[in-house]
């Protein structure tokens, strides 16, 4: 199957610095990209599509100056957690279609002190 | 926008017996119903879908139904084996859209 790869997988910062988060897909070109957070024993919930070369479509009640996403090629899409705090600390999974299947990232797991 | 309720929040079995995970969707417009299997701390991996011009699709153990009037799908495990144990979560979304809805996941644990 398609390959997508998520750099880094655990990423540890103080509170108020930025961490940025990329999802490559390795073997295919994705022009569109999902990224998800997932709380410890919760479920994925959708943040925001990701769309190569145009502004990304955020959830409802999702900051979008806080979590910026930007998808400059057609293989790469980067989460920026701007100003982190320690309630940002989550695994954050982005994932990519491919032949109609969705295809997820190995996870990053962020944690702000 | 798009809710998918699942129940049961966990679900303990024997070793052989049959598991069933039940989820029920709220835009009639879904039309793609993939579950998921994951394992702590991995990416969920698909497991088997179905889409709504289909009542239901098995590969080998694993059989999804669905049921378009009354919004529900199920997931059918039988046979169960201990390397089942894991969190699955059923989800919904517009083919054409490709962003998944989420149910809240179901904790299964198969004991030998």
């Amino acid at each position: 199957g398609a390959v997508v790869s998520q750099h880094p997988s655990w990423v540890i910062c103080k509170s108020g610095t930025s961490v940025k988060i990329e999802c490559r897909s390795l073997d295919f070109q994705a022009t569109t990209m999902f990224w998800y957070r997932q709380f410890p024993k919760q479920s994925l919930m959708l943040m925001a599509t990701s769309n190569e070369g145009s502004k990304a479509t955020y959830e409802q009640g999702v900051e979008k100056d806080k979590f910026l996403i930007n998808h400059a090629s057609l293989t790469l899409s980067t989460l920026t957690v701007t100003s982190a705090h320690p309630e940002d600390s989550s695994f954050y999974i982005c994932s990519a279609r491919f032949t109609g299947e969705l295809f997820f990232g190995e996870g990053s797991r962020l944690t702000v002190l | 926008g798009e809710n998918v309720e699942q129940h049961p929040s966990t679900l303990s079995v024997q070793e052989g017996d049959s598991a069933v995970i039940k989820c029920t969707y709220s835009d009639s417009a879904s039309n793609y119903f993939p579950w998921y299997k994951q394992e702590l701390g991995k990416r969920p991996q698909l497991i088997i879908d179905i889409r709504s011009n289909v009542g239901e699709k098995k590969d080998q153990r694993i059989a999804v139904t669905l049921n378009k009037t009354a919004k529900h799908f199920s997931l059918h495990i039988t046979e169960t084996q201990p390397e089942d144990s894991a969190v699955y979560f059923c989800a919904a979304s517009k083919w054409w859209e490709g962003k998944l809805i989420f149910g809240q996941g179901t904790e299964l644990s198969v004991k030998p």
